[in-house]
């Protein structure tokens, strides 16, 4: 049982224009998000993260939306560069269970 | 650098074996985590320790164990191994292990099962 689900094994995206990476989510318990971006070869690496009480968190060109009733988080990258180019784990906990349940994860490639 | 080792990078091994999978946790940081990665999956999170106690479990097999030393590194052990434990094996460490905590990953171990 899939409880975090990355529908989008990859995504192509021009350089300069938005990335949207999305997240959809099963278990109303979750109450805390997470995005890791990982390179080959190397650990994945924490991006921006979301509590269940916000619908938004910025942090520069990174942007995480969570639609509660939706069951659906998104990661906007604004504007996309190479650099970005890796692959994007999304990641839910439940308060006090000290798990975090990741995605599949979806190939972002920013095209130059 | 994200400050966690793992070791060995890679290990090959045969069906029916049993491996050690080290890692040591950034300087400070009291807990650890294991997750399993194979081949298209995502991050399966296998196991926490927090400070030398087990604190959370996941997908984990009885035939893997782990434990945290005083030193608080840690040792994931894999017996009887299968064809299917094949993946990569990374570790992670954050301060104190609440949720709202940055996990830093380590490099990961490539465990290949001949």
């Amino acid at each position: 049982d899939q409880q975090v689900k990355q529908n989008s094994p990859s995504l192509s995206v021009q350089e300069g224009r938005i990335s949207i990476l999305n997240c959809d989510y099963t278990n109303s318990m979750f109450d805390y998000f997470l995005w890791y971006k990982k390179y080959p070869a190397e650990g994945p690496t924490f991006l921006i993260s979301i509590s269940s009480i916000k619908d938004k968190n910025e942090d520069g060109r990174f942007t995480v939306f969570l639609n509660k009733s939706a069951k659906h988080l998104s990661l906007h990258i604004v504007p996309s560069q190479p650099g970005d180019s890796a692959v994007y784990f999304c990641a839910a906990s439940t308060s006090g269970t000290y798990k975090y349940i990741f995605g599949t994860g979806t190939r972002l490639k920013v095209l130059a | 650098d994200s400050g966690v080792t793992q070791t060995p990078k890679h290990l090959i091994t045969a069906t029916g074996q049993r491996v050690t999978l080290r890692c040591s946790p950034r300087s400070g940081d009291l807990s650890v985590y294991w997750y399993q990665q194979s081949l298209d999956q995502g991050l399966q999170f296998l196991i926490q320790y927090y400070n030398g106690e087990e604190r959370a479990k996941g997908n984990i097999l009885e035939r893997f164990s782990a434990q945290q030393f005083p030193d608080l590194h840690s040792e994931l052990n894999l017996s009887s191994l299968e064809l299917g434990d094949s993946a990569l094996y990374f570790c992670a460490s954050s301060g104190r292990g609440g949720e709202a905590d940055t996990q830093y990953f380590g490099p990961g171990t490539r465990l290949t099962v001949l």
